[in-house]
Parts: C-alpha cells; sequence; structure tokens
C-alpha cells in the first residue's frame, strides 16, 4: 500500500501558486519521494523527484523537510492545464523497484 | 521528447477471448511494466520485466496474464480469457535505470463485454 497521505483535493486560482503537500512519515533512507500527476484518464506524467535537498525542473519545485517526513509539490504559475490528480510516491530506487500509486490529490485550477 | 507508445487506443472484446495490448517503450529504455486502472480507481501495478524475464508481478497478474518482449522493441501484455472485470485502462510503462523516473503511455482502453 501506499506510505503517504495527501489531502483528496484542492483549489487554486489560476496563476497563483499550488502547493501540495504530502506527508510520508515512515519515510526510509534509502526512499525518494516522487511526484506524478494524471490528468483525466492519460497515462501519469513524472513530475519531479528527491532524496533529501529541495528540488527544481521547469515544471515544478519540491521542498522535503529537513526530517523528510513530509514534502510539498510546488506548481508556481498554475494553469487551467494544470487540472489532475497528483501523486506522491515514496520508492525505493533499487533493482527495478515499481511505482506503487495512492489515491493523490485532485487538484482543481479555477479560472 | 520520445514517449512510451501503446496500441490500440481502445479494444473491445467478448468474455473469454485472449486480447494483446502491444507497447513500444522508448528506445534505449531496459525496465518495463503494466499497470492497470479500473474505472474511477488508483493506478495498480501488475508486473516488472527485466532482461528478458518477470521481475516482480502482483497477486493482480494471475495465469491468464503473461508478458513478451517478442522483439527489440514491443512489451506486449497478453489476457488468455477476459473476464467482465478484467475492463480496465491498461498503461505501459519503462524506465533506462531503477534509479530513473517510469515514463508510462497514455494506455489502451479494453472494454470486455
Amino acid at each position: 500500500d501506499a506510505k503517504t497521505t495527501q489531502p483528496p483535493s484542492m483549489d487554486c486560482a489560476e496563476g497563483r501558486a499550488a502547493n501540495l503537500p504530502c506527508n510520508h512519515s515512515t519515510i526510509s533512507g534509502n526512499e525518494y519521494v516522487y511526484w506524478y500527476r494524471q490528468i483525466h484518464s492519460q497515462g501519469p506524467q513524472y513530475i519531479i523527484h528527491g532524496l533529501k535537498n529541495n528540488e527544481t525542473n521547469e515544471m515544478a519545485s519540491l521542498i522535503i523537510t529537513e526530517d523528510r517526513k513530509s514534502s510539498t509539490l510546488i506548481l508556481p504559475h498554475a494553469t487551467l492545464r494544470d487540472t489532475a490528480v497528483y501523486y506522491c510516491i515514496v520508492r525505493v530506487v533499487a533493482r527495478d523497484d515499481k511505482i506503487i500509486f495512492g489515491k493523490g490529490t485532485r487538484l482543481h485550477i479555477l479560472p | 521528447e520520445p514517449e512510451v507508445t501503446q496500441t490500440p487506443s481502445h479494444q473491445v472484446t467478448q468474455m473469454g477471448q485472449e486480447v494483446i495490448l502491444r507497447c513500444v517503450p522508448i528506445s534505449n529504455h531496459l525496465y518495463f511494466y503494466w499497470y492497470r486502472q479500473i474505472l474511477g480507481q488508483k493506478v495498480e501495478f501488475l508486473v516488472s520485466f527485466y532482461n528478458n524475464e518477470i521481475s516482480e508481478k502482483s497477486e493482480i497478474f494471475d495465469d491468464q496474464f503473461s508478458v513478451e518482449r517478442p522483439d527489440g522493441s514491443n512489451f506486449t501484455l497478453k489476457i488468455r480469457s477476459t473476464k467482465l472485470e478484467d475492463s480496465a485502462m491498461y498503461f505501459c510503462a519503462s524506465s533506462w535505470a531503477p534509479r530513473l523516473p517510469l515514463h508510462f503511455g497514455n494506455g489502451t482502453r479494453l472494454t470486455v463485454t
């Protein structure tokens, strides 16, 4: 089962930053935090991942707390196309370990 | 940007029939996966595949399911005798290395009537 806790849904105004929280209080030292999203029954789309440092790419930023028990995905300027289900996943990156999806957060971007 | 492609996008089959879902992973990727998503439910792991053999499978992946990499480019999921409850979106994914993210295709919608 998924080892993360996320709010079931969130709203964000278009143009504002969307901050999606995730709790992973039982994370182990060799587990990474991954974020994916799924737009209306399309395939899951990789967003970003990190171990303990904050990460940024062209899509988003990932802020991981110092104790690694929680993280926040930040979409800096949300658009209507960011409406999706966002999944926070912890993953042991060794061998070919699978990704286990939870229920995620349904993010609604409001015009 | 290279992507995982799946065909067909929608497959309708009758209960008891065999069906093969096809995937072309990203060309230099070595690790392959199948997932499924029943309408309104979570994305569920089915099987992972590396070096021409199954690495891991879930309890969903019973004897009715099989996977194959018949050539250097395709990765297939076969369901031998489909049941109504096999109706779902089936997603293929691939990765170049364990440390790297999985990249997913846009899925095949399987409808069993």
